[in-house]
């Protein structure tokens, strides 16, 4: 079983719509999470940290469940510029070893 | 944040030759570590590059392959030797800690794109 998986998608949604990511980790002592956002050809970027209560930035919402071992991203109101691949990311325990799921393809069409 | 910078970008190389890239960072940061992205692929952690002394490695990465230096806080390289075309991948750094960067978040480099022929 992988550390951390995700459903690969694609994830094929019209502008305005709203869409959700799932992830589930293996690690029961991980300590923190994160959504980044990869463009094609380019570097992960940091999205947002998941913090156990929740957190909401704009249109982007977190959620983590630690009984469950599961994070949710969800994204209201998409824009094409949201198109990316979204990667869930646990940090492993110690060292800041962080463990990256394959990632989530979102496409958003006109 | 910090501005990471990555040399080269990109290179083709010939498969037995051997190519080293270099990470900066513009300020001091604690960690620095290095990953390697194939093709369609996730992120795989290769090392985490200690400061002035040996880097530890991921199962499956070792030093003769993957040799790391950390001379200070704010650079250091990654050589990928005796290259096959296997090792054609994106290399990318990453920092974590120091005044710029959080605690806890890591930021990339632009990376590396490798093409072994």
């Amino acid at each position: 079983r992988k550390e951390v998986e995700q459903d690969p998608g694609p994830f094929n949604v019209p502008e305005g719509a709203t869409v959700a990511f799932n992830c589930t980790y293996s690690n029961s002592a991980s300590q923190s999470f994160f959504w980044y956002r990869q463009d094609c050809r380019k570097e992960p970027k940091l999205l947002m940290s998941v913090y156990s209560s929740g957190n909401e930035d704009g249109r982007f919402t977190a959620q983590l469940n630690r009984a469950s071992q599961y994070i949710s991203l969800l994204i209201r109101d998409s824009k094409l510029s949201d198109s990316a691949t979204y990667l869930c990311v646990v940090n492993g325990g110690y060292g800041n070893k962080l463990v990256f799921g394959a990632g989530t393809i979102l496409r958003v069409k006109s | 944040s910090a501005v990471i910078s990555q040399k080269p970008s990109r290179d083709i190389c010939q498969r037995g030759t051997s190519l080293t890239i270099q990470c900066q960072v513009d300020s001091q940061v604690t960690m620095m570590f290095w990953y390697r992205q194939q093709p369609g692929q996730s992120l795989t952690l290769i090392a985490t590059a200690n400061q002035g002394s040996e880097a530890t490695y991921e199962s499956g990465f070792v030093i003769d392959k993957f040799p790391i230096s950390r001379p200070n806080l704010t650079f250091s390289t990654l050589t990928v030797s005796n290259m096959s075309p296997e090792d054609s991948s994106i290399y990318l750094c990453s920092v974590v800690g120091g005044r710029a960067v959080g605690a806890d978040t890591q930021y990339f480099g632009p990376g590396t794109r490798l093409t072994v022929l």
